[in-house]
């Protein structure tokens, strides 16, 4: 069965902490992405990669193909990056552009 | 652009009435997504279109739903008759290309009395 896991499933932090939420998958990919997803309900996407590491302001995410492992950090965090984050891949043997979701991880960052 | 437009933000409707929801996509982009989100079980594809054809609509919970994509600007999801479990948040989402980084809309709130 191809599923996605995050972990951990909450997470509180003071604000100025290094954070980082964790995503592993079952077999192989051709990509994952990573959206955030705020109270009021918008859904932003983040990153899409497919190996090695990105960075976006704060945000750095990385994976291992290898391992079927991702992680996304937040540097210096701030109570607006407060939100909901979940990780979606794409599995390689999926024909088409079907995404398949975690479950999300809800981040509390306090001031 | 003002980014992928969907309409109502929040519909409340009886049980047993016909619901539409709206998407307007970004211009240009050639995929358009359905997908739900419940709190049972999270964000869920229902359908995807590539050039206005839908190509994998496994996702759609059964005959009740529909969705049309009839020209690159506009795409409507439908419920018919709409149950309480059909109360979510529906998101549609565009990109160019498929494999690519998708922009979500807003989200409509359905709520089923």
């Amino acid at each position: 069965k191809n599923e996605v896991e995050q972990s951990p499933q909450n997470l509180t932090a003071q604000e100025g902490e290094f954070i980082t939420i964790n995503c592993s998958y079952s077999v192989g990919i051709s990509a994952l992405h990573w959206l955030q997803q705020h109270p009021g309900g918008g859904i932003v996407s983040l990153f899409m990669l497919s190996s090695g590491k990105k960075k976006h302001g704060r945000l750095i995410a990385t994976i291992n193909i290898q391992e079927k492992h991702s992680s996304l950090h937040i540097t210096a965090s701030h109570p607006r990056d407060s939100a909901v984050y979940i990780c979606a891949v794409r599995f390689a043997e999926t024909s088409g552009s079907r995404l398949t979701f975690g479950e999300g991880t809800q981040l509390t960052v306090n001031p | 652009d003002a980014g992928v437009i969907q309409s109502p933000r929040h519909e409340v409707t009886e049980m047993g009435q016909e619901v539409t929801l709206r998407c307007k996509p970004i211009s240009g982009h050639d995929y358009l997504f359905w997908y739900r989100q419940t709190m049972m079980r999270g964000l869920e594809l229902l359908i995807y279109f590539n050039n206005n054809v839908p190509i994998d609509d496994s996702g759609m919970p059964e005959d009740r739903f529909s969705a049309k994509m009839p020209n690159a600007s506009f795409s409507t999801l439908k419920i018919q008759p709409s149950e309480p479990r059909d109360s979510a948040v529906y998101f549609c989402a565009s990109s160019f290309g498929g494999a690519t980084e998708a922009f979500f809309g807003q989200g409509t709130r359905l709520t089923v009395v």
